[in-house]
């Protein structure tokens, strides 16, 4: 089946610093996702793209839609002690409405 | 907009009993719902696909007879997680699409103990 790296499995940062994590897949996706999941709670939805190359910002998270249409990044800038939890990238193709996770990123930030 | 809610958000049962789970689209119609099952420090595990009036469409190695899933209207599936035993003891998220099909929202979640 699809796979999806997701890196740092891990980050551990200083209230201020900005941070970065990627995904990437041996596949086409159509769709990039960027979910948000706090300790005992489900996903929440950050950031949606839906076009090679497209940019999309929503507050201090900025997400990548990779050209080639196997990557896609997330930028999150100036981090606050709340930005801690897992973060998960997920890739939607043409086969259907299923979404492919990666391993989740966990993010600690340190006031 | 786009809030899914879950029911109950935690049980505790006895080995051997059924335990069901309710997914709720509160403000939009989902013709196709998800349920997933999350480990301890792992990522999210599709089990199956729920579709409005039809069977459910289950992964590679999920048990149909074990997870029945019944999403009987268009804001509302269950599942049924059946004679359960401590190894189905996880945390149980449901999704529902939303904008076209384009996106996933997801429930809160239910964490499930099994003794």
């Amino acid at each position: 089946g699809q796979q999806l790296n997701q890196s740092p499995q891990s980050m551990f940062i200083q209230e201020g610093e900005d941070v970065s994590m990627n995904c990437t897949s041996s596949s086409i996706f159509n769709t990039w996702l960027w979910y948000k999941q706090d300790p005992g709670e489900g996903p929440v939805l950050l950031i949606a793209l839906y076009k090679a190359g497209e940019l999309t910002s929503n507050g201090r998270l900025t997400a990548q839609f990779g050209i080639t249409r196997k990557d896609s990044f997330l930028n999150i800038s100036a981090s606050i002690p709340s930005d801690v939890g897992i973060y998960f990238c997920a890739g939607r193709n043409n086969a259907g409405n299923m979404l492919t996770f990666g391993g989740g990123t966990r993010l600690m930030v340190k006031p | 907009g786009a809030v899914v809610s879950q029911h109950p958000s935690w049980v505790i049962c006895k080995s051997g009993t059924s335990v069901k789970i309710e997914c709720r689209s509160l403000d939009f119609q989902a013709t196709t719902m998800f349920w997933y099952r999350q480990f301890p420090k792992q990522s999210l595990m599709l089990m199956a696909t729920s579709n409005e009036g039809s069977k459910a469409t289950y992964e590679q190695g999920v048990e149909k007879d074990k997870f029945l899933i019944n999403h009987a209207s268009l804001t509302l599936s269950t599942l049924t997680v059946t004679s359960a035993h401590p190894e189905d003891s996880s945390f149980y998220i449901c999704s529902a699409d939303g904008q076209g099909g384009e996106t996933q929202y997801f429930g809160p979640g239910t964490r499930l103990l099994v003794l």
